[in-house]
């Protein structure tokens, strides 16, 4: 079983308020994902990196912002949340050399 | 047109049926391939993965990777009522970044 933890698991804000979800992973991985699921479609990758200190943005743009001082941490963070970014979150770790990535169970984020 | 292509469905099936998923895709360099499961309000889970061509099984869940026909296939057989979730396939050219599906939402009746 993987040990990916994402909090909160629901989040309710108010436009222009700062934002951060958190990632942590108790496995070592030293590779890390976010991604943006809306209801009906596929999982768009937003954010990943490699290691600490690499951060690199994903095929979907976002106005997300993540860090990666510690391994097993990656936060994403919202400067101005907007209703456009109502979404669900989801983290991902996986071993450098395998494919298999291991999911948090998300944070549903709805910014009014 | 996107990457990999996948029916949303929903897919009802009574219990006890075998259940075919499919997906397509268009780029031929992907390398490996991924089942994921995922129940309403969670995060996916690894069910099966593939690298390169080929059957593999597990219970009874059986994935087929057919490199020919760029068509990747789950089956389940004995179908129970916690079955019932969203299926995702994903693949990758190398062992790190995935393309998704859209999934396959599955209702298992009993």
């Amino acid at each position: 079983e993987a040990d990916i933890y994402q909090t909160p698991r629901y989040l309710v804000i108010g436009t222009g308020k700062k934002i951060t979800l958190e990632c942590s992973q108790t496995m070592g991985h030293d590779k890390m994902y976010w991604y943006q699921q809306d209801p009906g479609m596929e999982l768009h990758l937003i954010h990943y990196s490699y290691g600490v200190n690499s951060t690199e943005k994903g095929d979907l743009s976002s106005e997300s912002t993540v860090s990666r001082i510690r391994t097993e941490h990656f936060p994403l963070t919202l400067e101005s949340a907007r209703p456009s970014h109502t979404s669900q979150y989801l983290c991902a770790s996986s071993e450098s050399g395998s494919g298999i990535q291991y999911f948090g169970a998300g944070t549903r984020l709805s910014v009014l | 047109q996107k990457e990999v292509e996948q029916d949303p469905g929903p897919l009802s099936v009574p219990e006890g049926a075998i259940v075919s998923l499919n997906c397509t895709y268009s780029n031929s360099a992907f390398q490996y391939f991924m089942w994921y499961r995922q129940y309403s309000r969670k995060g996916p889970e690894l069910l099966m993965y593939t690298y390169s061509s080929g059957n593999k099984e597990d219970g009874r869940f059986t994935a087929q990777v057919d490199k020919s026909s760029k068509y990747i296939s789950l089956f389940i057989r004995d179908s129970q009522p916690s079955d019932s979730a969203t299926y995702l396939c994903a693949m990758s050219l190398t062992a790190s970044k995935l393309t998704f599906g859209t999934g396959t939402r599955l209702q298992v009746t009993l």
